[in-house]
């Protein structure tokens, strides 16, 4: 059974830091491109960041490149977000997700976490 | 970057009717659109990809058409349990992106 478990997440000040986690099983790693993406309260989904299986290869949504930085660990079956300066804007419950293709990126999802929910406030 | 566009934003029918939701690209995307259900409270799941081919498990009431700019989402005999939120999201090319949601209501 494919499982996503998600840490990491709290309560940020405005300007802060944080390291999202999320720890996979029930399938091989390190065949698949993961995803994470992110749900503001009451909002729609949006598309964050995606890393390939070697992590040669990332995107990032414009809202934002050049804050957060997608990684992965194969030999730890994890995936990680780390997010810099934060804003109130980056309050969501952040999800990952793993893409449907194996071996090559397919850039939709047919497995999500539960979810780590990340609050920035003053 | 391609911009999704559903409508309606939220629609209400009864148990039985036929609903449609509907997507737009603000480009051509060929087929490479997936639609997603997400139940209140809930993660999301996948429904449809490649516009009209059903994810594994989901009922046979669900189908998804369409290609380039425009594509549809029906139910065709709405049930109570598809009390949910549907999205559809752009897989063409990064950065990737989602319908703004339809809500979907029991009248």
């Amino acid at each position: 059974e494919v499982q996503l478990v998600g840490s990491g997440g709290v309560v940020v000040h405005p300007g802060g830091s944080l390291r999202l986690s999320c720890a996979a099983s029930g399938f091989i790693f390190d065949d698949y491109t993961m995803h994470w993406v992110r749900q503001a309260p009451g909002k729609g989904l949006e598309w964050v960041s995606l890393i390939n299986w070697d992590g040669s290869d990332t995107y990032y949504a414009d809202s934002v490149k050049g804050r957060f930085t997608i990684s992965r660990d194969n030999s730890k079956n994890s995936l990680y977000l780390q997010m810099n300066s934060l804003t109130t804007e980056d309050t969501a419950l952040y999800y990952c997700a793993k893409d449907s293709g194996h071996y090559y990126g397919a850039y939709y999802f047919d497995y999500w976490g539960l979810g780590t929910q990340v609050t920035v406030s003053s | 970057d391609i911009q999704m566009t559903q409508s309606p934003s939220s629609l209400s029918a009864s148990v039985g009717d036929r609903v449609t939701i509907t997507c737009r690209a603000s480009q051509g995307i060929r087929s490479y659109l997936a639609w997603y259900q997400q139940k209140p409270g809930k993660v999301p799941n996948l429904l449809i990809y490649a516009a009209s081919t059903l994810h594994s498990g989901v009922p046979s009431r669900f189908s998804g058409s369409g290609s380039g700019t425009d594509f549809t989402l029906t139910i065709s005999s709405l049930q109570p349990e598809d009390v949910a939120t549907y999205y559809c999201q752009n897989y063409n090319s990064a950065p990737l992106a989602f319908g703004q949601g339809t809500r979907l209501e029991i009248k």
